[in-house]
């Protein structure tokens, strides 16, 4: 069936980068954009970006802009969020999450998710 | 404004009718989309594109727009209803997708 596979927990230092993976199983991997979105501990939902596993072409939250980075893997169906200089506010769980829509436009309306990665970010 | 505004907590009985509601100017260009979260679990998509169900989303939720209010209402609310819904859109400002701040709702 049509599932995102996440990636495990992390724990890391403030400063460190850490990467997130999502494999797509049951769905042509390059017919859907990916979302990533976190939500800290207690708190909503926040959408840091969207890719085009496609083209690999990426759009991404103001507030990431130059810390975050998203790929895609068409050998192996994964997409990948790689997060920078990582402070204790960056601890949540991160999730990565399919779009509704097919073709060469993404809808923002997210009909698959992951289970979710937890981050930790501690000294 | 790119915020989408939610009243933090519900509360239905039983196998009543309950609405909720989110607000924000990106509504009169974009459809909203409605999202439940159990504690401990992954959002699940109820309601897109105003009133497009995902399958296996029961069709007790529904949703509607008016203005710059989504709503998202649920007939004949049940036990397992009890949850954390987020409505999101598009966004023409900063950011391409807004979230709203989460509505608590319980049955």
């Amino acid at each position: 069936q049509v599932q995102l596979v996440q990636s495990g927990a992390e724990v890391k230092k403030p400063g460190a980068s850490v990467k997130v993976s999502c494999k797509a199983t049951g769905y042509t991997f390059t017919d859907y954009f990916v979302h990533w979105v976190r939500q800290a501990p207690g708190q909503g939902l926040e959408w840091m970006g969207v890719i085009s596993p496609r083209s690999g072409d990426a759009k991404y939250a103001q507030r990431f802009q130059g810390t975050v980075t998203m790929t895609a893997d068409t050998s192996t169906s994964i997409v990948s969020m790689d997060l920078s200089r990582l402070r204790s506010e960056d601890t949540a769980v991160y999730y990565c999450a399919r779009d509704s829509a097919t073709g060469a436009f993404w809808s923002g309306h997210m009909d698959v998710w992951g289970k979710g990665t937890t981050v930790i970010v501690s000294s | 404004s790119s915020e989408l505004t939610q009243d933090p907590a519900v509360s239905v009985a039983l196998g009543q009718t309950v609405r909720i509601t989110c607000q924000g100017d990106s509504l009169r260009s974009y459809h909203a989309g409605w999202y439940r979260q159990r504690p401990g679990q992954a959002p699940v998509l109820v309601v897109y594109h105003r009133n497009n169900r995902p399958s296996g989303i029961p069709d007790r939720f529904s949703g509607s727009n008016s203005g710059n209010t989504a709503s998202l209402t649920i007939t004949g609310a049940q036990a397992e209803d009890e949850a954390d819904y987020y409505c999101s859109s598009r966004d023409n400002s900063g950011n391409p997708v807004a979230f709203g701040g989460g509505t608590k709702l319980t049955v």
